[in-house]
């Protein structure tokens, strides 16, 4: 597709679990972002790849969470031990890559731990 | 520490007139400033962009202005229509990495 694809759209876990989301990027977008949305607040960054390294991530909040981006295409943010806490809406984004070059957005996974 | 600030959550404005949308930073390193749409249920959509070596910025009936010495950035939509009523959100980035997100206005536009 044309933009940048996040799977599920929705995702409804219990307290404790795993869980993983997906994300498909522009095609040939060299930068990756991931954020989280919660209610009344705007994106918080988590975590930004450049090609299949993690450039800065510096905004994941804990060692449950992990993002992989193994082939320079496909990320996946895991999650692991899913604390209530952690229900928001993750975000995807990718970029050229260049300096200074808008980011584009996907749907985003609205995650709920209940 | 919040460095990129949206001090007015709400906005109202009649069709036709102008929409203003203001956004104030602290990082002074900040060199590159967007501005995203957000309907509900929908990501961001990008809008518009400045570089720190602007002040204006202009794409149709959008125009960014930034105030560097004020660390302040504005988007202007002129003339608004029922179609921009959204979650306006500015973002600000140093040297191509993360971005930073204010906590974003919900522009009302009344037909």
């Amino acid at each position: 597709g044309a933009g940048v694809s996040q799977t599920p759209s929705n995702k409804v876990t219990e307290k404790g679990k795993y869980v993983e989301l997906r994300c498909d990027p522009i095609s040939g977008h060299t930068a990756l972002y991931w954020y989280r949305q919660s209610l009344g607040q705007g994106p918080e960054f988590l975590i930004y790849f450049q090609g299949t390294g993690a450039a800065d991530d510096s905004g994941l909040p804990n060692d449950r969470f992990f993002a992989v981006r193994p082939e320079g295409s496909v990320s996946t943010l895991k999650i692991q031990r899913t604390e209530r806490g952690d229900s928001a809406v993750y975000l995807c984004a990718s970029a050229e890559g260049a300096i200074n070059t808008e980011a584009f957005f996907g749907q985003g996974t609205r995650l709920t731990v209940v | 520490d919040q460095q990129v600030k949206q001090n007015s959550p709400s906005l109202s404005v009649q069709e036709g007139r102008i929409s203003i949308l203001n956004c104030d930073y602290t990082n002074s390193m900040f060199d590159y400033f967007l501005w995203y749409k957000k309907y509900p249920a929908e990501g961001p959509t990008f809008l518009i962009s400045i570089s720190s070596i602007k002040d204006k910025n202009e794409d149709g009936r959008f125009t960014v202005f930034l105030n560097k010495s004020a660390k302040h950035l504005s988007l202007h939509i002129v003339p608004s229509q029922p179609g921009d009523s959204a979650v306006y959100f500015c973002a600000a980035s140093f040297s191509g990495n993360q971005f930073y997100f204010g906590t974003g206005t919900s522009l009302t536009v009344i037909p």
